[in-house]
């Protein structure tokens, strides 16, 4: 049972524009949301959050946005660089300390 | 300053075999995590321990694994009898004190290879 989705295991886009990365939810008892991001041969490191209290949290280039309704988040980064290709990891938690993954979504920044 | 380390950073070994996973957390972070991450899939929580507190285990795939932390640091992740579907890359992660909120910080994981 996958309570968090990433439904697109790869993103491919132009330096310069927007990256959309998406992740959806099962398990309305998740209060708090996380995005990773990995290198290759590293381990996961800490991008951006969001409670649930929010719909939105920016950090520079990057941008959440929860619909709890909708069970949904995103991650928006604009303008994507060419450092930016990685993988993409939406993790949730909700009362218990783990994090629940998803599987990951592949993002190429193209020059 | 010293992120979470773990050795070995690869390991191969038979079908049958036991081994053992080293994790050195970040120095006064006293929650530990152990997730692996099978190929193709997305990170996949095993246990936490937090303080001197019981160890959440409740992902543990079986009782094959197990996993201890020594004087509420370093912690070592034990599986018994290997087969090839443990075969993943086996990630630790620690973070500052009970709380819904603190970020988890990861060590860059070993790979387990059984042959």
């Amino acid at each position: 049972d996958q309570q968090v989705k990433q439904n697109s295991p790869s993103l491919s886009v132009q330096e310069g524009r927007i990256s959309i990365l998406n992740c959806d939810y099962t398990n309305s008892m998740f209060d708090y949301f996380l995005w990773y991001k990995k290198y290759p041969a590293e381990g996961p490191t800490f991008l951006i959050s969001i409670s649930s209290i929010k719909d939105k949290n920016e950090d520079g280039r990057f941008t959440v946005f929860l619909n709890k309704s909708a069970k949904h988040l995103s991650l928006h980064i604009v303008p994507s660089q060419p450092g930016d290709s990685a993988v993409y990891f939406c993790a949730a938690k909700g009362g218990a300390q783990k994090l629940v993954f998803g599987q990951g979504t592949r993002l190429t920044i193209n020059p | 300053g010293a992120g979470v380390s773990q050795s070995p950073s690869n390991k191969v070994t038979e079908k049958g075999k036991d081994v053992e996973l080293r994790c050195d957390p970040i120095s006064g972070h006293t929650a530990l995590y152990w997730y692996r991450q099978s190929l193709g899939q997305g990170l996949e929580f095993l246990i936490y321990f937090q303080g001197n507190s019981a160890p959440d285990k409740s992902g543990l795939p079986s009782d094959r694994f197990s996993a201890e932390r020594t004087g509420g640091s370093v912690s070592t992740l034990t599986i018994q009898r290997t087969q090839q579907e443990d075969s993943a890359v086996y990630l630790c992660a620690s973070s500052l004190a009970f709380s819904s909120y603190n970020e988890q910080f990861f060590g860059p994981g070993t790979r387990l290879t059984v042959l």
